[in-house]
Formats: C-alpha cells, sequence, structure tokens
C-alpha cells in the first residue's frame, strides 16, 4: 500500500522568499510518479509539477521545482520568489498503476499563507 | 479548451434526500475519477471507471453510486446523504497509464 506524508500542516512565508514544502512517501513499486498540486479557497485542484520515479533530473516549471530524493524517498516543492497568490493549501500526491488505469493517492496538505 | 466540467457548481441537498452530481470531458480520457474531500482533508478516491469498467474503493460506502453512460459523462448518485456527506466533490480524468490528470472545479454539496 502507498503512503503519502506530509509533515507540515501549515507554512508561513515572507513574500518574495522561497519555501519548501516537505513530502515523503512509501512504495515498493518500482515506477510511479508523484505529483504537486495546489487548491485554492476556490477548490479547484491545479496540477504545478510532475515528477516520474525514472527521471533523472529534478522537474521544474517556473517558480517551482521538485527536489527529489529517490534513496530517502522524499519530493519536496521549492517555491522561489513566493508571491501573495501562492497562499493556498499544497498537496503532494502519488500515482499507482493498476490493470484499471492508474490512480491518484494524496497527502494531508500544507497550507500556504505568504505574508506582505 | 479541451476541460472537464462539473455541474452544478454549489449544491444543497436535504437530509436524506437523492442527490445527483455530474461531470463531463471533452478530453475523450478513458478514465474518470470521482474524489471526495471534507474540509481541511485530502481528497479521497470514491470509486474511478476505466471506460465501462467500475472500479469501487473498498471503504466506499454503498450510499454512493456511480454511473457512466458514455466516454464523456459520469455522474456521482448519492441515495441518502448524510450530514457527514458534505464535502467538495472533484471529478476527474485521465488516459489508462497516463501521468496527466486533469481535475474538474469540483461541487460543494452542502447538506441540511
Amino acid at each position: 500500500a502507498q503512503k503519502i506524508t506530509q509533515t507540515q500542516p501549515g507554512m508561513f512565508v515572507q513574500e518574495k522568499e522561497a519555501v519548501t514544502l516537505d513530502c515523503t512517501y512509501d512504495t515498493s513499486d518500482p515506477s510511479y510518479g508523484l505529483f504537486w498540486y495546489k487548491q485554492p479557497s476556490s477548490g479547484e485542484m491545479i496540477f504545478l509539477i510532475y515528477q516520474g520515479s525514472y527521471d533523472q533530473q529534478n522537474a521544474t516549471e517556473g517558480r517551482y521545482s521538485l527536489n527529489f530524493q529517490k534513496a530517502r524517498k522524499s519530493a519536496n516543492l521549492v517555491i522561489s520568489a513566493s508571491q501573495l497568490g501562492d497562499s493556498a493549501m499544497y498537496f503532494c500526491a502519488m500515482r499507482e498503476i493498476e490493470t484499471s488505469g492508474s490512480r491518484l493517492t494524496f497527502g494531508e496538505g500544507t497550507q500556504l499563507t505568504v505574508n506582505p | 479548451d479541451a476541460m472537464v466540467i462539473q455541474n452544478p457548481r454549489y449544491q444543497v441537498t436535504q437530509f436524506g434526500k437523492p442527490v445527483t452530481l455530474s461531470c463531463s470531458q471533452t478530453l475523450n480520457h478513458n478514465v474518470m475519477y470521482w474524489y471526495q474531500q471534507k474540509s481541511s482533508q485530502a481528497p479521497k478516491l470514491l470509486f474511478h471507471y476505466y471506460d465501462k469498467d467500475f472500479n469501487n474503493e473498498a471503504d466506499t460506502p454503498d450510499n454512493f453510486q456511480s454511473r457512466r453512460p458514455n466516454t464523456s459523462f459520469c455522474f456521482l448518485d448519492i441515495r441518502s446523504p448524510g450530514l457527514g456527506d458534505a464535502a467538495m466533490y472533484l471529478c476527474a480524468t485521465s488516459e489508462w497509464r497516463g501521468y496527466g490528470y486533469t481535475f474538474g472545479s469540483g461541487t460543494r454539496l452542502t447538506v441540511v
């Protein structure tokens, strides 16, 4: 069974500073994928970044980067130059492959607040 | 733009009165998912369809059912909503074994 752990229920960061949101995972599958999503108070789930288990380099998407440490089973999200609009809930998620397709399992989330 | 659309955005239903939430997609993805997300919690997978094959999670209550009449539409039926069923319900789609998931904007269900 897979497990995703986000140990930071809430994080605070000053505008324009960088912040790291932690995520650890547990799986025995050699092939898996890790995602980060942003969920503002309106509720929609916004895809941020993806890292495949066989990817050699850490994923980057604009101000978002994923610090992937496979041996430690961690996939931390780094947001550089935080903006007020980054205040939201952030979820780490893992994809598992099944015969019926693939499914996404989420961590408990981290509420990020960006202070002016 | 190809997308996943959930209707309605907000739904208020009475305790015990059946309610149906809908999801449609223009992506032609063969997998559709329903997640339940209670306040300040992680989304929890209720069930998913791979084409017409229905896959129920072991801990999904019998009160929750789903229908997928065609590729584009999927419905979530709650037969007798209780106060504990108040939540955001998220629909998502993906290709079989694809790594991309597209989420709808969700339906926020209130039970009174």
